[in-house]
């Protein structure tokens, strides 16, 4: 069975730009979440999908966003990017809604914002 | 929202020794993932438990909820056990999905 795909792998864009990330989770896996990484946060929770709704959300502006399609594949855009935007950005996949459920990550999307 | 203490955030140590990570968290919750993370980026689910403990070759998982406490361990620790371990758990608490994460351990076995 494939895993989660991300893409691109990587993306260098310039401040002010916009951005469209990319997820397929794992077949049959219809929750998806989104995850940041930097050095000096660590990893951060952005938001998480199930069934094309959004079921929570984390800190983070309204510049991030993001939509699950009806085959589960999953988007994430962020607006008017900043310098610290720079990060490895990661989804996750599961296949039902609630944690007692296995999470499978892939391998993420380094963007950098210059 | 859930806060994770992980410690120590650095850990080096020699072939063979048996290696203990920390993990605190603050809200009750559902389920406590251990994670690893090689260089590079990629994450690997370790264990996803509730109670008691768990076992994976040299590897094992122990949760206390009352304690809001788990530890994992390493027994006979390999230079390819060298990683980063995240301790996880829902973002905000019960059974709420999206996870919040610990600072990481930052293992490194020495042969």
């Amino acid at each position: 069975k494939a895993g989660v795909t991300q893409t691109p792998r990587y993306l260098i864009k310039t401040r002010g730009q916009q951005v469209t990330l990319s997820c397929s989770p794992i077949s049959g896996h219809r929750s998806v979440s989104w995850y940041q990484q930097t050095p000096g946060q660590g990893l951060q929770f952005l938001f998480e999908y199930f069934s094309e709704t959004q079921r929570n959300k984390g800190n983070f502006p309204g510049r991030f966003s993001g939509r699950q399609f009806s085959n589960s594949r999953s988007e994430m855009n962020v607006s008017t990017l900043e310098l610290g935007d720079s990060a490895l950005y990661l989804c996750a996949s599961k296949r039902l809604a609630g944690s007692t459920d296995t999470q499978y990550f892939g391998p993420g999307t380094r963007l950098t914002v210059l | 929202k859930n806060e994770v203490e992980q410690s120590p955030q650095n850990l080096t140590a020699q072939e063979g020794e048996f290696i203990t990570i920390n993990c605190s968290y603050s809200v009750g919750i559902s389920a406590l993932h251990w994670l690893q993370q090689h260089p590079g980026g990629g994450i690997v689910s370790l264990f996803m438990l509730s109670s008691g403990k768990k076992k994976h070759g040299r590897l094992i998982a122990t949760i206390n909820i009352q304690e809001k406490h788990s530890s994992l361990h390493i027994t006979a620790s390999h230079p390819r056990d060298s990683a980063v371990y995240i301790c996880a758990v829902p973002y905000s608490g019960g059974g709420a999905d999206g996870l919040t994460f610990g600072k990481g351990t930052h293992l490194i076995i020495q042969p």
